[in-house]
């Protein structure tokens, strides 16, 4: 079956540790997606990919970096210098959307959670 | 910059009775998708319904339909019959058409309680 599939589910991390998020798709997507989750501020972009080998910061990039040498794997490493990585990061992919496409949504991965200890 | 604001941080409704959530964005494009998500306990995040800002028809999912209205820059979500399967976070999002079009921008969610 196709889908997007994040590991590990539950990471806990020590100050001062980077820490990477796998993020892997089988859906012959072109974009990727990674979000962070926190209680009352929604999904919030933290990066993207359309293509191998380029991606762009979203709206809270800092503290994270992001790899694409693969189509189908975009994995988001959280950096000692985020002060307050503890969330729920949701990873995503899509189609690259042209009029009248179908299938416009994106699609998510179930998720992982991460804590600061 | 693309924003999308949903004003209803928690929202309540009976069992088998309707419930209307609102968004709305701001954007200077003329194409574009729209779309609400559904995120249960679970977090899976679940696609409800999509509309293409170019139709004019508003996108109906069996209980679940949409209000687009393109020149106010609004687009709600109405649950018709509301189950208790229905309880969730919901989320508005945009995306554009053409160019750097892979951005998906989201609201901060409603959450939806159903009562029995």
């Amino acid at each position: 079956d196709g889908g997007i599939t994040q590991s590990p589910k539950y990471l806990f991390r020590k100050e001062g540790q980077n820490v990477t998020l796998s993020c892997e798709q089988n859906l012959n997507h072109d974009a990727m997606y990674w979000y962070r989750q926190d209680p009352g501020q929604g999904l919030r972009l933290i990066y993207y990919s359309q293509i191998v080998n380029d991606f762009q910061k979203g709206d809270i990039a800092e503290g994270y970096s992001v790899s694409r040498e693969k189509k189908e794997s975009f994995p988001l490493t959280v950096t000692s210098a985020q002060k307050n990585p503890t969330a729920f990061y949701l990873c995503a992919s899509s189609i690259f959307v042209q009029k009248g496409a179908r299938d416009t949504e994106a699609f998510f991965g179930q998720g992982t959670r991460l804590t600061v200890v | 910059a693309q924003t999308v604001t949903q004003s209803q941080p928690e929202m309540s409704v009976q069992e088998a009775e309707t419930v209307t959530l609102s968004c709305t964005y701001d954007t200077s494009e003329s194409d574009y998708y729209l779309f609400w998500y559904k995120q249960p306990p679970s977090r899976q995040m679940i696609l409800v319904i999509r509309q293409e800002a170019y139709k004019q028809q508003n996108a109906t999912e069996n209980r679940f339909s949409v209000n687009f209205q393109k020149a106010a820059k609004s687009f709600s979500l109405k649950i018709s019959d509301s189950q208790l399967g229905d309880a969730a976070m919901y989320f508005c999002a945009y995306r554009r058409l053409g160019g750097s079009n892979y951005k998906l921008t989201f609201g901060k969610g409603t959450l939806l309680t159903v009562n029995p």
